[in-house]
């Protein structure tokens, strides 16, 4: 099956810093969708992107297909942000393939 | 509309006892799927329905595990004789085309 990894697993900010957060993806893809999982375990949308860029707030998001990766950039970074950021990708079928995620922790 | 609900929230149960969870979509979305997560992984994909036709089910999902989606409505999740490696963070998701919007989840704890 199609294997997606992410990087870096672990990223500590200060509040204020930038990041960026990258997802490799081993095969062609129809869907791609970044998730942002709080402390109390739920999944919060952030970008639907199976190509292209998109950005929403301080939040970004960059997918190359051909390439088979894509990027989820974050601004001026919040202790709110803190979290477990997943990439999921769908290759057929309908299911999503997780990641394993960054851990992100922003320091006041 | 208030999103994918999930009850229970948490469940505590001794192994070897059943175990059901339900899942209440998004009301127009056609789709649903129940993914499983231990700590410090990503969800893993457990099955899958459109309408009330479940189309597709991970080798993950062992005898022991059922689901149903009666009326392509809510849909139910059964674990029978529960074992320990069972714990994990039960996911339910639904979608109207390829975006999966998730639910709070189910925590399982098998003691």
């Amino acid at each position: 099956g199609i294997q997606v990894e992410q990087s870096p697993p672990d990223l500590i900010l200060q509040e204020g810093a930038n990041s960026t957060l990258r997802c490799n993806f081993s095969d062609s893809v129809n869907n791609l969708q970044w998730f942002h999982q709080n402390p109390w375990g739920q999944l919060i949308n952030l970008f639907y992107i199976p190509s292209g860029t998109k950005q929403n707030g301080r939040l970004s998001a960059t997918t190359v297909a051909t390439e088979r990766y894509s990027l989820l950039y974050i601004s001026s970074s919040q202790t709110t942000d803190s979290g477990v950021y997943f990439c999921a990708v769908e290759t057929s079928g309908s299911r999503l393939t997780f990641g394993e995620g960054t851990q992100l922790t922003v320091n006041p | 509309d208030t999103g994918v609900s999930q009850d229970p929230r948490h469940k505590i149960t001794k192994r070897g006892q059943n175990v059901t969870f339900r899942c209440d979509p998004i009301s127009e979305h056609n789709r649903l799927y129940w993914y499983r997560q231990t700590l410090g992984q990503g969800p893993e994909f457990l099955t899958y329905f459109q309408n009330e036709a479940q189309l597709e089910k991970s080798r993950l999902l062992s005898d022991r595990f059922s689901a149903e989606r009666p009326k392509g409505s809510f849909s139910t999740l059964e674990i029978q004789r529960t074992e320990q490696g069972d714990s994990a963070m039960y996911l339910c998701a639904s979608s109207l085309d390829s975006e999966q919007y998730f639910g709070p989840g189910t925590r399982l704890t098998v003691t």
